[in-house]
């Protein structure tokens, strides 16, 4: 099983440029997320996605964007990208419910913007 | 607001020895408590879940304890070993559909 698979593993941009960082899961899990991991911070939500066609903000969405078109597939999006979104960024995916179920995680996306 | 701290000062303890990581919170009502292990540049992984009714969860070396009491929970991983050395996480639901997490605390085992 390959779990939670995330695209590209590293990139670097310049200021201003866009892209998509590409997560999918062949779990059948409804429930998927994207989070962002910087030293001393911890992880930070950025978005999910409760099912197919839906998304919703989190804890810090500015600057993003995010897309759910298909179940098994969540994309998420840097129009114009900024040095402070030079991060590492995990998506993981959700077994059962959000109160007892389990996240899997992929291996994480590292980003640098110059 | 809702809060996850868990202390920022890695743990340092001899091999053999018991590890005890602490997890505090507040305002997350009713309360879902996980723990994750995260290796350095690899994805946390899941270890264990703890519901606010449930005192105590044991796996294997590890044991979980929950006092809403205090809003606390605490983290043992017995007879400790070199391999437990990584950063471990504490996270609780919130809104009914996502995970806050802590900032983690790194734990080293030394021989």
């Amino acid at each position: 099983n390959a779990g939670v698979t995330q695209t590209p593993k590293f990139r670097v941009l310049k200021t201003g440029q866009s892209m998509t960082l590409l997560c999918a899961q062949d779990m059948n899990h409804e429930y998927m997320y994207w989070y962002r991991q910087d030293p001393g911070m911890g992880l930070r939500l950025i978005h999910y996605s409760v099912g197919e066609g839906t998304t919703a903000k989190g804890e810090v969405p500015d600057g993003y964007n995010v897309s759910r078109l298909k179940k098994q597939n969540f994309l998420l999006g840097l129009e114009s990208a900024a040095p402070s979104q030079t991060s590492v960024y995990f998506c993981a995916s959700l077994a059962g419910t959000a109160n007892t179920g389990e996240l899997f995680f992929g291996e994480g996306s590292r980003l640098t913007v110059l | 607001s809702q809060k996850i701290e868990q202390n920022s000062e890695a743990l340092n303890i001899q091999e053999g020895k018991t590890a005890t990581l602490t997890c505090n919170y507040t305002n997350y009502s009713p309360a879902y408590l996980q723990w994750y292990r995260q290796d350095p540049g690899r994805g946390p992984v899941f270890l264990l879940l703890i519901r606010e009714n449930e005192k105590e969860k044991r796996k294997e070396r590890l044991k979980v304890t929950f006092d809403t009491t205090l809003k606390q929970s605490l983290f043992h991983i017995t007879a400790s070993q070199p391999a437990d050395s990584a950063t471990y996480l504490c996270a609780m639901t919130y809104s009914g559909y996502a995970l806050n997490f802590g900032k983690g605390t790194s734990l080293l085992v030394t021989p």
